[in-house]
């Protein structure tokens, strides 16, 4: 069966840097999201992406994040100058189509990000 | 804005029936889910519902919703061991037309032999 990777399992970044999470959504999906788990809270939305460019995202999702689908075939989420409270757990989804009727999101393992 | 609330914890013993039970307060759902999270694992789809359905079953899983007191369960039946882990409900916003999902807090569902 078909399923969204996510690289790599687990980043350990500096506070201040940079960092791109990748994720490989299922080939004949158009449309793409993130989410985050901060330890021990809800499983939150960040960002949904369609047709190159954002078509929805939550408060959370300020001028630190970006999000590019840079080929075919990859989708990122970009984090700059990281702060502490940006560790959390990052899933990756993807879904066929939205609009009406059910189009579940399938979702990747996740990557573990420790900001230190 | 919307909320969704589920108990934190539920303990069954092998073969007993178990209900994971979750609440919602976005009246324009359209579609209610059940995800589950193994440990280390990502989230996987186990079942949906229409909010329009009151009932649906898959093999060993059923979900029973009460609209009008926005009540949303998850039965298993003859629960294994290998059933452990937690249980996310989550449902679509039904204001927009795209597919945001929000989560509950999961369910952590401990089975014993």
């Amino acid at each position: 069966e078909p399923e969204v990777t996510q690289t790599p399992s687990h980043q350990v970044t500096q506070m201040g840097q940079e960092v791109i999470l990748r994720c490989v959504p299922i080939s004949n999906h158009l449309y793409f999201y993130w989410y985050r788990q901060i330890l021990g809270q809800k499983v939150e939305f960040l960002v949904s992406f369609y047709n190159n460019e954002i078509s929805e995202k939550s408060e959370i999702f300020d001028d630190q994040f970006s999000v590019e689908r840079p080929d075919g075939s990859n989708f990122t989420l970009k984090i700059r100058s990281t702060k502490l409270e940006d560790s959390a757990m990052y899933f990756c989804a993807s879904s066929e189509r939205q609009g009406s009727g059910n189009q579940p999101q399938h979702f990747g393992d996740g990557t573990r990000l420790s900001i230190l | 804005g919307e909320d969704v609330e589920q108990s934190l914890f539920l303990s069954v013993r092998e073969g007993d029936s178990s209900v994971i039970n979750c609440t919602y307060t976005d009246s324009s759902s359209t579609y209610l889910y059940w995800y589950k999270q193994e440990p280390g694992a990502g989230l996987q789809l186990l079942t949906y519902i229409f909010s329009n359905m009151d009932m649906k079953q898959d093999q060993r899983l059923t979900v029973l919703l009460n609209k009008k007191d926005k009540h949303l369960s998850l039965r298993i039946a003859d629960t294994q061991t290998g059933d452990s882990a937690i249980y996310f409900c989550a449902e679509r916003d039904g204001d927009t037309g795209f597919q945001k999902l929000v989560f509950g807090t999961g369910t952590r569902l401990l089975v014993s032999p």
